[in-house]
């Protein structure tokens, strides 16, 4: 069965400052990975995905992730978060079903 | 429709009695999924409906929990006899397909409040 660890309950950074968000998975084939973003009082938002190929994703404003098989992770960052990213922020693995983490609430300081 | 609908948005029951949570997913998508968010506990899977294939009914965490889709399309989770603990938000996706490369669209979510 698949699983997702978010370490990080909370994070706070400061506006401007780089961000990184962590995410490990299990699951025994190859996996299909995803990270949502959920705003105050807003649905869930798909950032990015990744399913094959290059190893480095692409996401909506301006969020990248990689993934890494070797460590089972993968971590989503951005070079400069401004203070409308604040938000809940989930990774998700797809097997045989949708499997998401806990989350990571993310603060952004002026 | 456009998007995920569920309905209602918000509910407030009595401790002990049944409710029923809607969720119509986007035309034509085949794959329907209910979650449950509380506080702090992230999204925990409730129920995966694909097609006619039988339920993935693994989440569901007890047997007052129960989920049925009506000719591939909405979907209602009734929960019996509901208890404090059951408040949270009732999340529904559905996706166009169960590959694993589709995306799952969420609705607004229902916000249950057991009092």
């Amino acid at each position: 069965a698949q699983s997702v660890t978010q370490p990080d309950i909370h994070i706070t950074v400061s506006e401007g400052a780089s961000l990184e968000l962590r995410c490990n998975y299990s699951y025994g084939a190859t996996p299909y990975l995803f990270w949502y973003v959920q705003s105050p009082g807003q649905g869930l938002q798909l950032l990015l995905k990744y399913f094959s190929g290059d190893t480095l994703v692409q996401g909506i404003k301006g969020f990248e992730a990689e993934f890494k098989r070797s460590q089972s992770s993968f971590n989503l960052r951005k070079p400069s978060v401004h203070w409308s990213d604040a938000a809940e922020y989930f990774c998700a693995v797809k097997g045989n079903k949708l499997v998401f983490g806990a989350g990571t609430i993310l603060r952004v300081k002026s | 429709g456009a998007g995920v609908s569920q309905s209602p948005s918000n509910k407030v029951t009595e401790k002990g009695k049944d409710v029923e949570l809607r969720c119509d997913p986007i035309s034509g998508h085949t794959a329907l999924y209910w979650y449950r968010q509380s506080l702090g506990q992230g999204l925990e899977f409730l129920i995966y409906f694909q097609g006619n294939s039988a339920p993935d009914k693994s989440g569901l965490p007890s047997d007052r929990f129960s989920a049925e889709r009506t000719g591939g399309s909405v979907s209602t989770l009734t929960i019996q006899r509901t208890q404090q603990e059951d408040s949270a938000v009732y999340l529904c996706a559905s996706s166009s397909s169960p590959r694993q490369n589709t995306e799952a669209f969420f609705g607004q979510g229902t916000r249950l409040t057991v009092v």
